[in-house]
C-alpha cells in the first residue's frame, strides 16, 4: 500500500531554535497535510498545501507542498515549549474507490533538550 | 462547537472478548472516519461512512472487525473476538465532506490482554 516516510523519527529542541521535517512518498497526492498530535489527544491540522509548489504559513509554522507533488516539509521557527508533541504528515488524493482518504507517515516527535 | 466525543476513552480486555466503542461526530457532519493507531505509528483508516452509507471499508479486518452508523449521526465500532494486535488508539473523525478538513476526537486507548 501507499506510504508515507517522515523524518527525523524524533528531535530535541531548544527554546528559540528552528525545526525543521520533512514526508516523502514514492505515490503523487493532490493535498498534503500537518497535524500536531498532544499526549491522549486526536490530531489537530496545522496546514493544508492544495498546489504543487505552494508555500504556505500558519504563525510560525511554514510548509511548502512539493513540484513533484511527493514531497513536503513542515518548518517551525523560534520554537517555544507548547511546540512539543507529534507532527504527522498526511496525504490526501482520489485513488481506488476511497474519497478523500487520509494516508498517514509514521510521525515526528518533538521533545525538550534535556 | 462541540468537538467530535469519544467513549469510552480507556478500556482493557482480556484476548478474545469483544468490545465496542463509540463516536458521535461534530453536528451537521456527514462524513465519518474511524482509524486505528498502533503505538509509535500514524493513524491507519479502517471504515468511511457518508451518511449511513460505507464509502470505504478495503482496510478493516471484517473477520473481527465491524461499524455501523444506523441513522447516519452516530457510529459504534466492534471487535469480536480481540487479539493481542488490536492493542491501539481507536480515533473518529468527521468532516462535513470527503474533501473537507477531518475534525478528531480524543481517542480510545484499548489493551487487549
Amino acid at each position: 500500500g501507499q506510504q508515507l516516510n517522515q523524518s527525523p523519527q524524533s528531535m530535541f529542541i531548544q527554546e528559540g531554535e528552528d525545526v525543521s521535517m520533512n514526508c516523502t512518498s514514492s505515490s503523487i497526492f493532490n493535498t498534503w497535510l500537518w497535524y500536531k498530535q498532544d499526549p491522549g489527544e486526536g490530531p489537530v491540522l496545522l496546514i493544508a498545501l492544495y498546489k504543487a509548489g505552494e508555500l504556505t504559513s500558519n504563525g510560525r509554522l511554514t510548509a511548502q507542498f512539493g513540484i513533484t507533488r511527493k514531497d513536503s516539509f513542515l518548518n517551525i521557527s523560534a520554537s517555544i515549549p507548547s511546540d512539543v508533541g507529534i507532527y504527522f504528515c498526511a496525504g490526501q488524493g482520489n485513488y481506488g474507490g476511497s474519497q478523500g482518504n487520509l494516508i498517514f507517515g509514521k510521525g515526528t516527535k518533538l521533545s525538550v533538550k534535556p | 462547537e462541540a468537538g467530535v466525543a469519544q467513549s469510552p476513552r480507556y478500556k482493557i480486555i482480556e484476548k478474545r472478548q469483544s468490545v465496542a466503542f463509540w463516536c458521535n461526530p461534530i453536528s451537521g457532519h456527514a462524513t465519518l472516519y474511524w482509524y486505528q493507531q498502533i503505538l509509535g505509528q500514524g493513524p491507519k483508516l479502517l471504515i468511511q461512512f457518508q451518511n449511513n452509507g460505507v464509502v470505504d471499508d478495503s482496510q478493516l479486518p471484517k473477520d473481527r472487525f465491524s461499524a455501523e452508523r444506523l441513522k447516519g449521526v452516530d457510529s459504534t465500532l466492534k471487535i469480536q473476538p480481540a487479539k493481542l494486535e488490536d492493542s491501539a488508539v481507536y480515533l473518529c473523525a468527521s468532516s462535513q465532506s470527503p474533501y473537507n478538513e477531518q475534525f478528531f476526537g480524543p481517542g480510545t486507548r484499548l489493551t487487549v490482554l
